[in-house]
């Protein structure tokens, strides 16, 4: 069994400050991790993920996270935050084998201000 | 990335009626594709897995005879939403899988239906 949590449905920034987005999860098996973003009324955008390897992996935007499993944990960072990073964030696990299916995370909305 | 396209985006239908919903994949093979439905400032929720050629995997307590779901080709999933009911109103969204291995399910753009 798989599940995600993340902490606090809304966070605020301003431009230019950090974003840290804060996901943990808990698998019965070794877990492949996703981050993903959503605009109003669009389909989930890929930013990045981890399946095996360096455990610091950068995506796309400038975003990364790390996979920490001793704190089982995939938080988001950006170090600097522009208006249009504004969206709903999604943190996903999935077991390790092509027949997995994603657990969602309830999403974190992030707003940005001038 | 590879490109999933679902259509229509926007659907408005009178109750009692019902609505089919397309998800292709337009440039890749998809041999697992995945319906979700999104309730306002939700998570996703997994209604169906399906592989091309077999019948469709319903998670727990989503209807069958509801939401028909089809896989006939590697291109292309539908969902039909049967006799469709205002509580049936959401967003719903597809993602397709590409060959055993791949870890990566590619989201198409999203649905909203509005049963008035």
């Amino acid at each position: 069994a798989q599940s995600v949590t993340q902490l606090g449905s809304h966070v605020s920034v301003s431009e230019g400050a950090l974003v840290l987005l804060r996901c943990n999860y808990s698998s019965s098996v070794p877990p492949y991790l996703f981050w993903y973003v959503q605009y109003p009324n669009q389909g989930l955008q890929l930013l990045l993920k981890y399946t095996t390897g360096a455990t610091l992996v950068k995506g796309i935007n400038g975003f990364e996270a790390e996979f920490k499993k001793s704190e089982t944990s995939f938080h988001l960072t950006k170090p600097s935050a522009h208006m249009s990073d504004a969206a709903e964030y999604f943190c996903a696990v999935s077991g390790n084998s092509g027949y997995s299916t994603l657990t969602f995370g309830k999403g974190t909305m992030l707003l940005v201000s001038p | 990335g590879a490109v999933v396209s679902q259509h229509p985006s926007r659907v408005i239908c009178k109750s009692g009626t019902s609505v089919k919903i397309e998800c292709r994949s337009l440039d890749f093979q998809a041999t697992t594709m995945f319906w979700y439905r999104q309730f306002p400032k939700q998570s996703l929720m997994l209604m169906a897995t399906s592989n091309e050629g077999s019948k469709a995997t319903y998670e727990q307590g989503v209807e069958k005879d509801k939401f028909l779901i089809n896989h006939a080709s590697l291109t292309l999933s539908t969902l039909t939403v049967t006799s469709a009911h205002p509580e049936d109103s959401s967003f719903y969204i597809c993602s397709a899988r590409g060959q055993t291995g791949n870890t990566e399910a590619f989201f198409g753009q999203g649905t909203r239906l509005t049963v008035v």
